[in-house]
Formats: C-alpha cells, sequence, structure tokens
C-alpha cells in the first residue's frame, strides 16, 4: 500500500536559486497540502490543494508557489532562495478537506539546505 | 487566534511510570483536535483524534473546553513510546492542520 510519496529526498540549493518539491497523494486522495517543517518547530502550513484548486494558504512570501495537475500530484516551487528556506518540507494528502472523520496522511518530506 | 502551545519540550519518564504530554490551545468555538507522533525515522503519523474518543496504544486524550487543553496521557510508559508528539487543530475553514512545536518522549529503563 504505497503511502505519500516526495521527492528529492534531500536537495542542496544555493541563495538566490529555485527549487520544485513533488508530491504524490495517496490513490484516491483528492486534496494535497504543503507544510514547513525548521527545526525544532511544528510543520507550518504554507498550502493546500483540493481539486486542482488552491483552498488555503498559509502565511508564507509570493516567492512560495504550488500547483496541482489532473491525477492529485502536486508542486511546491520556492523562489529566490533565502538560507532561511532550509527546513524539511512535508506533503499531507486527504480524501477532501479537513474535518470529521478526514485523516491527513504525510510523506517522508523532503528535507532543503540552502547554502 | 488559533493556536497550539506545547509547554514541554522534553519530557523524560522511566519504564512503567504515568505519561502525560501537555497541550493547549486557543480556538474560537469547536476545535477539532490532534495528536501526532513521529518515531525515529519515521513518518510524522495520527496518533489519536479527540472525536473518536479510542484509546490508542495505551494513550488518551480528554478535551477540557474549560481549560483550552487536551492532554496526552497514558498510565505506563514503554521504552516504545520515545517519540516526538505533536498536538494540532483544524483551523476554521478546514484547510490546515495547525501544530505545536512539539515534545520529545523519553522512556529509559
Amino acid at each position: 500500500d504505497a503511502g505519500v510519496t516526495q521527492s528529492p529526498t534531500h536537495l542542496i540549493k544555493t541563495r538566490g536559486q529555485q527549487v520544485t518539491l513533488r508530491c504524490s497523494p495517496i490513490s484516491g486522495h483528492k486534496s494535497v497540502s504543503w507544510y514547513q517543517q525548521v527545526l525544532g518547530q511544528g510543520p507550518q502550513f504554507i498550502f493546500q490543494y483540493y481539486e486542482k484548486e488552491e483552498r488555503g494558504r498559509g502565511n508564507f512570501p509570493d516567492r512560495f508557489s504550488a500547483r496541482q495537475f489532473p491525477n492529485y500530484s502536486s508542486e511546491l516551487n520556492v523562489n529566490a532562495l533565502l538560507l532561511g528556506d532550509s527546513a524539511l518540507y512535508l506533503c499531507a494528502s486527504s480524501l477532501g478537506p479537513l474535518g470529521g472523520a478526514t485523516e491527513a496522511f504525510f510523506g517522508q518530506g523532503t528535507r532543503l539546505t540552502v547554502v | 487566534a488559533q493556536r497550539v502551545t506545547q509547554p514541554e519540550k522534553l519530557l523524560s519518564v522511566f519504564k512503567g511510570a504515568p505519561v502525560e504530554l501537555k497541550c493547549n490551545y486557543s480556538y474560537s468555538g469547536s476545535p477539532e483536535l490532534f495528536w501526532y507522533v513521529q518515531y525515529s525515522r519515521q513518518r510524522l503519523q495520527l496518533l489519536l483524534r479527540h472525536i473518536s474518543r479510542e484509546s490508542i496504544k495505551g494513550f488518551t486524550a480528554d478535551l477540557n473546553k474549560g481549560e483550552t487543553s487536551f492532554h496526552l496521557k497514558k498510565p505506563f510508559a514503554q521504552e516504545e513510546d520515545s517519540a516526538m508528539y505533536y498536538c494540532a487543530l483544524t483551523n476554521q475553514a478546514g484547510t490546515a492542520l495547525i501544530f505545536g512545536k512539539g515534545t520529545t518522549l523519553s522512556v529509559s529503563s
């Protein structure tokens, strides 16, 4: 049973560069969310996509963008990377919007290091 | 503002001792609260949610609206309980989980 898969697992980028992170949800899940987890902190919400539309956005600058494809996979893009963008980026998928019995399932994350 | 506070960064107990991981929240209305756990080298996973009122791996959590708390408890800790525990709630739009900073539970023999 394939869970949420993210690629790549690790990434090193230079300040000012751009990065794209990828996420494949569990089969049948139509919602994908992205979280940033800085060392020593809990995950912080970046975006939620449901049925290919952005349904929620956290308090992140416009350098962060995302999209969801017809097969419900998703990409997170970060432009003009800063040292402070170094973090573990988590993808979570769910059947639909959170609430009630709907559970979010998390991927292993992509570890981004900006040097 | 919607917020989750976990006051303890680290909780160390001996095997067999009771465990209580504290969680306080700020929310207008009726929150949906969860405990997530991350074992070493594993992904973040749901441990329990307040609406199901289940006991998972011996852990329970009761929502106390008066104290705005959702503390996680287990009467007898096991070494395999050692992990990072996050308390979270769903935002009012149902679009995001809001997490606390997490508490590391260390159970030693």
